[in-house]
């Protein structure tokens, strides 16, 4: 059973659009970790956000753990932001990921 | 600045030979991580070490065997190396709070 679903798998925006990634999880947690990975690349710890709002420049977290859910909002997204989002809930001392929002930013 | 390092980067083995992939952090976590990372199947924990000699199983360990005899250092071993061990495998240590990742090793059985 995949623990924790991501939304959408892939996105593809235009340079300065707003983009919104989605993390539903299947059991109780109360860590939520955002990382960044480029294609082969090491997964980077953007945000870690057990609970409500957290921003780290354009990057905005959002977790609500009563409804097990965290979403990742990035704004005036540029080029340089093309990628793949995992999200990933601990549990135990065990974090599990999602197959991550591929995200692909046009000029 | 935290830091996980992995050694080597890139490595090309025959089926049946034997792989060390090693794994080092400079921040003196307790536990330490090894993940396999396959398209389309995400990352999958392969074992888990809560401290030296603390070892235990993750969700895929069958194939490996690890080994922590100091808190900085943490090995994958693969016996016998098989090719559907082809992956990139990821090295990660954790604080209270979040994981950290090191640069990942791309291994190829042939």
């Amino acid at each position: 059973e995949q623990q924790v679903q991501q939304s959408p798998a892939s996105l593809v925006l235009q340079e300065a659009e707003n983009a919104e990634l989605q993390c539903s999880f299947s059991i109780f947690t109360n860590q939520v970790q955002w990382f960044y990975q480029r294609p082969g690349g090491r997964l980077v710890s953007l945000l870690y956000n057990p609970s409500g709002t957290k921003q780290s420049g354009r990057l905005t977290s959002t977790t609500v753990i009563k409804e097990r859910r965290s979403s990742l909002h990035i704004s005036s997204s540029q080029i340089t932001d093309s990628g793949t989002y995992l999200c990933a809930m601990s549990n135990y001392n065990v974090l599990y990921f999602g197959s991550g929002t591929k995200l692909t930013v046009e000029p | 600045d935290m830091k996980v390092t992995q050694m080597p980067r890139y490595l090309i083995k025959r089926m049946g030979e034997n792989v060390l992939l090693e794994c080092g952090q400079d921040m003196s976590h307790e536990t330490m991580y090894w993940y396999r990372q396959d398209p389309g199947l995400g990352l999958q924990l392969i074992y888990i070490s809560y401290d030296v000699d603390s070892n235990s199983e993750g969700d895929i360990p069958k194939g490996y065997r690890v080994s922590r005899k100091k808190r900085e250092h943490f090995s994958l071993i693969l016996d016998s190396a098989k090719t559907n061990q082809t992956s990139v495998y990821f090295c990660a240590s954790r604080d209270s709070y979040e994981q950290y990742f090191g640069p990942g090793t791309r291994l190829t059985v042939l």
